[in-house]
């Protein structure tokens, strides 16, 4: 079956530079999130979107934004890279209305020195 | 402050024997709980998810557990099997109608299964 799909699976960025993440939810999947996992810590909720549309807001810095696009897509726009954004960024998806069953995907390491 | 707590890193269970995971929460708002299976290096695997107003849910070999007045859930695992080795996250969300909520995580529990 399909899973969820992230790009890149491994980045490499220096302080202050900008980063760019991309998942591709399920197929049928409309329903997007993003969670960030520090080393030894569990997965942090950033941000989620439905129908394009912001839907939920957890911890996500002001330096990165996201969107979703008309294909379903979504991108996390990360700038001012910090050494403390290195991290596991998962991307989850689901169907609407239905967050009580998310997929991730196999996750962006993101390291930034 | 964590409010999904899962308080024992590691669990040691023998092959064929039942697992059993701990969760326990402190919001009284949450609505739904998952269980997730992570492998090193790839990303959690939804098991099964049990919504507030239910005290059970069953899924082949997982069964999940939850006693709202304890504010506590369990994940047992019957019978335990060698590819059951993982870490095991407990999750739960607040319904905030929108549809796409975020997850609140626990730090996790390391089961090993031994032959």
């Amino acid at each position: 079956a399909a899973g969820v799909i992230q790009s890149p699976r491994h980045l490499i960025k220096e302080k202050r530079e900008t980063a760019t993440l991309k998942c591709y939810p399920i197929p049928r999947h409309d329903t997007v999130y993003w969670y960030q996992q520090g080393p030894g810590q569990d997965p942090q909720f950033l941000i989620s979107f439905y129908e394009k549309m912001q839907s939920d807001k957890g911890s996500i810095p002001d330096r990165f934004s996201a969107q979703q696009f008309s294909d379903y897509h979504s991108e996390l726009n990360m700038s001012s890279l910090e050494l403390g954004d290195s991290a596991l960024y998962f991307c989850a998806s689901s169907l609407s209305g239905r967050a009580y069953e998310q997929y991730f995907g196999p996750g962006t390491r993101l390291t930034v020195t | 402050d964590q409010q999904v707590k899962q308080n024992s890193p590691s669990l040691s269970v023998q092959e064929g024997r039942i697992s059993i995971l701990n969760c326990d929460y402190t919001n009284s708002m949450f609505d739904y709980f998952l269980w997730y299976k992570k492998y090193p290096a790839e990303g959690p695997t939804f098991l099964i998810s049990i919504s507030s107003i239910k005290d059970k849910n069953e899924d082949g070999r997982f069964t999940v557990f939850l006693n709202k007045s304890a504010k506590h859930l369990s994940l047992h695992i019957v019978p335990s099997q060698p590819g059951d080795s993982a870490v095991y996250f407990c999750a739960a969300s607040v319904y905030s109608g929108g549809g796409a909520d975020g997850l609140t995580f626990g730090k996790g529990t390391h089961l090993i299964i031994q032959p």
